[in-house]
């Protein structure tokens, strides 16, 4: 079966300081791998995939993750965080491992907290 | 733009109602979830529908059921609401495995 560890609950920051929310799979097959953001009181939005190709992938605001197979990692960053990316960030997998269908495993949230 | 659309954002039921809650989605998506999110467990999958009429349990069924009777709705039915099951609700659709899904608002669920 598929999980998805983020290892962090919460990372407190500080305007335009880099930033990185850990995220870690498993899974006995071929993975597509998704970051997703919510607002409070909003549903998720996603703000970033890996399906295949490059390694690398960019959101439009600025974050980027890297999947890395070996350490079966997607990881994500932003060099230079600003108040309004305070939300809570979650990491989720897709693969068919439930009985042949597919199905889309969340982490449990990592709160991204940017103070001034 | 892709919506999907949860019935109530706020809902308050007694303990053993027979509680429905509904979700629609305007892209014709193979794939339908439901799941509930509670504070520290992120995002747990109660069922999951491929197709119209079929479905899966997910990772916490126990108390829930589900109906999906037209490919642009997923109901989720608590059969007798226990307070246990106060939580928030939140719906998603995506067309396939290689595609992203897309979220309802969410339902905040309380149960007294």
């Amino acid at each position: 079966a598929q999980s998805v560890t983020q290892l962090d609950s919460q990372v407190p920051v500080f305007e335009e300081a880099p930033v990185e929310l850990r995220c870690n799979y498993s899974s006995s097959v071929s993975v597509y791998l998704f970051w997703y953001v919510q607002y409070p009181n909003q549903g998720l939005q996603l703000l970033l995939k890996y399906l295949s190709g490059s390694t690398l992938v960019e959101s439009i605001n600025g974050f980027e993750a890297e999947f890395n197979k070996s350490q079966t990692s997607f990881h994500l960053r932003k060099p230079s965080v600003h108040i309004s990316d305070t939300a809570e960030y979650f990491c989720a997998v897709s693969d068919q491992t439930r009985g042949g269908y597919s199905t889309l495993t969340f982490g449990k949230g990592t709160m991204l907290l940017v103070s001034p | 733009d892709v919506k999907v659309t949860q019935s109530s954002r706020y809902l308050v039921k007694r303990t053993g109602e027979k509680v429905f809650l509904e979700c629609v989605q305007d892209m014709d998506h193979e794939n339908m979830f439901w799941y509930r999110q509670d504070p520290g467990l992120g995002l747990r999958l109660i069922y999951f529908s491929y197709d119209v009429k079929m479905k899966e349990k997910g990772d916490i069924p126990e108390g829930y059921s589900v109906s999906r009777e037209k490919k642009e709705r997923f109901s989720l039915i608590l059969e007798s609401a226990s307070t246990n099951q106060t939580s928030m609700y939140l719906c998603a659709s995506r067309h396939s495995s290689i595609t992203e899904a897309f979220f309802g608002q969410g339902t905040r669920l309380t149960v007294v």
